[in-house]
């Protein structure tokens, strides 16, 4: 199976800051012959199910806002809040689906400092 | 509106079983690959189980393997999840997800609401 290992597991910003968080696979989620990385960011706030914002490692959802970035390629990536708002605070996910055993990152939960 | 509605979640007892349903509506169900994904509580995300769009191919998390069955009924636009010989460590909401609008099949951008499973005495 494909680990997925995220850093950190907590991180608390100040409103209008950047947040960065990290996501490490045990092998490349890169697909050569389509020049993809198989690799999705999901938002969870409490009672509700994920929410998909990046997919193929940097494409934005749709009605996603630009202040979310997705970067990396191969077994290392990166999610980026540009200025956190107060709406950001949740758990983010990375999942990797180069393997059709899909699996998650342990989550990181973003607070507001 | 395209909608995910999971139902059949409840108490049961360890080793006991339970059927999940997972009704479709607002787009082709039968076009796309399905999955169930559960989270534990307090707990983070983990894949159990997905299907082809005409069950010709499944897999599972190792966890799973041998107790849970994925199936679906094109024709009901539903997706199911047998669940056997059932564990405390299954207790978790399990919600069915796919992906419709951009062709990157396991990135989930359609969720149910899910239903909640726990296996207690």
């Amino acid at each position: 199976d494909i680990v997925m290992t995220q850093s950190p597991d907590s991180l608390a910003v100040s409103l209008g800051e950047r947040a960065t968080i990290n996501c490490k696979s045990s092998q490349s989620l890169l697909y050569s012959s389509y020049n993809k990385n198989y690799l999705a960011w999901y938002q969870q706030k409490p009672g509700q199910p994920p929410k998909l914002l990046i997919y193929w490692a940097s494409t934005r959802g749709s009605g996603v806002p630009d202040r979310f970035s997705g970067s990396g390629s191969g077994t290392d990536f990166t999610l980026t809040i540009s200025s956190l708002q107060a709406e950001d605070v949740a758990v983010y996910y990375c999942q990797q689906y180069y393997s059709s055993w899909y699996t998650f990152g342990q989550g990181t939960k973003l607070e507001i400092k | 509106e395209v909608q995910l509605v999971e139902s059949g979640g409840g108490l049961v007892l360890p080793g006991g079983s339970l059927r999940l349903s997972c009704a479709a509506s607002g787009f082709t169900f039968s076009a796309y690959w399905m999955s169930w994904v559960r989270q534990a509580p307090g707990k983070g995300l983990e894949w159990v189980a997905n299907i082809k769009q005409d069950g010709s191919e499944i897999h599972y998390v190792d966890s799973v393997k041998g107790r849970f069955t994925i199936s679906r009924d094109n024709v009901k636009d539903s997706l199911y999840l047998q669940m056997n010989s059932l564990r405390a460590e299954d207790t978790a909401a399990y919600y069915c997800a796919t992906n419709l609008k951009y062709q990157a099949v396991g990135a989930f951008d359609i969720w149910g609401q899910g239903t909640m499973v726990t296996v207690s005495s």
